[in-house]
């Protein structure tokens, strides 16, 4: 399997635990996309990587939330102290280097469910 | 401020129907682009279609088409001949040019349910 990998595929955890996630990108894609998506709602922009340098946060990534890509291959997204509004799938996205037209290729996502 | 309207929630065909999914989108920029993915019931979102803002030649696939008006600011989807396997959800994004590398908007999404 060639495509994006994320896990686990689901996680359920109690409020104010920490969760993390994470994703294995497109062996040959340097770029990694984090995106939060509600029920009945589009995906929303978390942050994004160009190898290991995090490029970019949105405003949606709180004190809470930290991503990681370490190696510039596979990364992690840890949320701390989790609450009930954090509930909703995680995606990961990546792309080829020198992509800047938006094609990204999509992971099936994490489903976090916090009680 | 970039926005991304999908009017329509919820659409549902027989198969074998035609069905235009309505996309319409906001921005002051004037080099941007406009997307079409597909959500199947698997989550993995599946990228269909890239338009630039100073392409408006509209676009066949198979039985995907696409209808790009920068007058009325839409970017329309029609699925010709619908079927079974047609069934998810799919979300209009746009990306502007002074935008960020990752950020591309979307809009709600419409859940297209293709009945046998």
């Amino acid at each position: 399997d060639t495509g994006v990998s994320q896990n686990p595929r689901h996680k359920i955890t109690k409020r104010g635990q920490n969760v993390t996630f994470r994703c294995d990108p497109i062996s040959e894609h340097n770029r990694l996309y984090w995106y939060r998506q509600t029920l009945g709602q589009g995906p929303e922009f978390l942050t994004y990587f160009q190898n290991e340098a995090q490029l970019e946060k949105s405003r949606l990534l709180s004190d809470r939330f930290s991503a990681e890509r370490p190696k510039g291959s596979f990364s992690t997204l840890e949320i701390q102290r989790t609450e009930q509004g954090d509930s909703a799938m995680y995606l990961c996205a990546s792309s080829l280097p020198g992509s800047n037209t938006g094609e990204l290729f999509f992971g099936e996502g994490s489903r976090l469910t916090v009680l | 401020a970039q926005k991304v309207t999908q009017a329509q929630t919820e659409i549902s065909v027989v198969e074998k129907e035609d069905v235009t999914l309505d996309c319409v989108y906001e921005t002051r920029d004037t080099t941007y682009y406009l997307f079409w993915y597909k959500q199947p019931p698997s989550g993995e979102l599946v990228f269909l279609i890239r338009r630039n803002s100073f392409d408006e030649q509209n676009e066949i696939s198979g039985r995907y088409s696409w209808n790009f008006q920068k007058s009325t600011s839409s970017f329309n989807f029609t699925i010709t001949a619908s079927q079974v396997v047609d069934s998810a959800v799919y979300f209009c994004a746009l990306k502007t040019k002074g935008g960020s590398q990752g950020n591309l908007i979307f809009g709600k999404g419409t859940k297209l349910s293709v009945k046998p």
